[in-house]
């Protein structure tokens, strides 16, 4: 069972170009979840999606950055005009839908760094 | 200061030592998980101690939480090299039930474990 899919690994963009962030949850999970890692800080939560839903996305910028998880495909975490601050590391995790949904399964992460 | 916040923030230790790490946090929570991660690289989920758990065990980790003082530890017994990684608490505070998932993360503790 190939765990949480992310890619690109590593992404470049210069300022005003627009990054897309896949993740491909784990077998049998339809909770995914983004956060973002800023250089020597730990993860701060993004957004929470289900299939086809937004459930939490109190952790969201309000303008440029924007998150689906379509019926089918991946989860797309998509940041338009990217500006030199959005230079972080984005992780996805997913959990499952039994009762042991606490626990979070964690991809390797997208680097984006804009020049 | 945050939700989840750790100390110390750099612990550094011989081989076969053992290794405490404390988490704090400030609301109430329905469970903190600890994360493992590399430099570099994606987190790991070492272990998850839910709000009525005071104690849990997982190989040579040994996880307490106190919600009266609302703070976690994190031992690990008989550390190797290989130990050496950086170590995240994370609470989820979110309503139970059905909505969990948004995890809050602390700074994390740099541990370095020498040979």
């Amino acid at each position: 069972n190939a765990g949480v899919m992310q890619n690109p690994r590593h992404l470049v963009r210069r300022r005003g170009q627009e990054a897309r962030l896949r993740c491909s949850p784990m077998k049998g999970h339809s909770h995914v979840y983004w956060y973002r890692q800023l250089p020597e800080e730990g993860l701060k939560f993004m957004v929470y999606l289900q299939k086809e839903n937004i459930i939490d996305e109190s952790g969201m910028p309000k303008e440029r950055f924007s998150a689906e998880f379509p019926k089918e495909g991946p989860s797309i975490l998509r940041i338009q005009q990217v500006v030199r601050g959005d230079s972080a590391a984005y992780f996805c995790a997913s959990s499952p839908d039994s009762g042991s949904r606490e626990t979070q399964y964690f991809g390797p992460g997208t680097r984006l760094l804009v020049l | 200061s945050q939700q989840g916040e750790e100390d110390p923030q750099a612990l550094s230790i011989q081989e076969g030592e053992n290794a405490t790490m404390n988490c704090s946090y400030k609301t109430s929570i329905n469970n903190l998980q600890w994360y493992r991660q590399n430099s570099g690289r994606g987190l790991v989920h070492l272990i998850l101690i839910r709000s009525n758990e005071r104690e849990k065990h997982s190989g040579r980790l040994r996880v307490t939480l106190d919600t009266s003082k609302k703070s976690s530890s994190l031992l690990i017994t008989a550390s190797r090299a290989a130990d050496t990684a950086s170590y995240f608490c994370a609470t989820d505070a979110s309503g139970g039930g059905t909505s969990y998932g948004k995890l809050t993360f602390g700074q994390g503790t740099i541990l370095t474990v020498h040979p």
